[in-house]
């Protein structure tokens, strides 16, 4: 059965920290994974996906097959980026997402 | 502007009371599905539609129902709801594929 583990519930770090948010999948086919970010009172919007390998607002995840595994990191945190991260995996080609629980981040200056 | 909607934005009802959230988009996407999340449980999904005259459940699609007559439309109808319904819920449509989902602004659910 197809899986999304997010294991950090709140992650609160410090503004110029580094900060990565911890995904992990279960699937045997091949997987496409995606971050999707939620800022307060708004709604859920695509932040990044693994096949167009690009940083987006200074983030960045590498999917690794190996460990499957596609953490979220970005070298220094902005209070900007204060919100709730969900990892999402794509299973199918209907588009079918299955999502993490998702991880607060609060960045305190 | 390409947009999701979701109306209402907030409903409090009461127990048993029968109610329809609605959901448009004009992307002209296939995929169309609903969500609600709940603090520690992230998002799950309910029902979700390949097409036109297409639907399926979700993880949980218990005490719901959804109908798709139209490309555009998704409404998402409680025949008789419960306080376990209260919840945020989206709406979200997508292209066939592994494309970026789109989701609507969430209606905020509350059954007394």
């Amino acid at each position: 059965a197809q899986r999304v583990t997010q294991p950090e519930k709140l992650l609160s770090v410090f503004k110029g920290a580094p900060v990565e948010l911890k995904c992990n999948y279960s699937y045997s086919g091949s997987p496409e994974l995606f971050w999707y970010v939620q800022y307060s009172r708004q709604r859920l919007q695509l932040l990044l996906r693994h096949i167009s390998r690009e940083s987006i607002k200074g983030f960045t995840a590498d999917l690794n097959k190996g460990e499957t595994s596609f953490h979220l990191k970005k070298p220094f945190a902005q209070e900007e980026d204060s919100a709730m991260y969900y990892c999402a995996l794509g299973t199918d080609s209907w588009g079918k997402l299955q999502f993490g629980a998702g991880t607060q981040v609060v960045v305190t200056p | 502007e390409a947009q999701v909607t979701q109306n209402p934005r907030y409903l409090i009802t009461v127990t048993g009371k029968k109610l329809t959230v609605t959901c448009s988009q004009n992307m002209n996407h296939e995929y169309m599905s609903w969500y609600r999340q709940d603090p520690g449980l992230g998002l799950r999904q309910i029902y979700y539609s390949m097409n036109v005259e297409v639907t399926d459940k979700g993880d949980v699609p218990e005490g719901y129902k959804v109908s798709r007559k139209e490309k555009r439309n998704f409404p998402l109808i409680l025949e008789s709801p419960s306080p376990n319904q209260t919840s945020l819920y989206f709406c979200a449509s997508r292209r066939t594929g592994n494309s970026e989902q789109y989701f609507g602004p969430g209606t905020r659910l509350t059954v007394t």
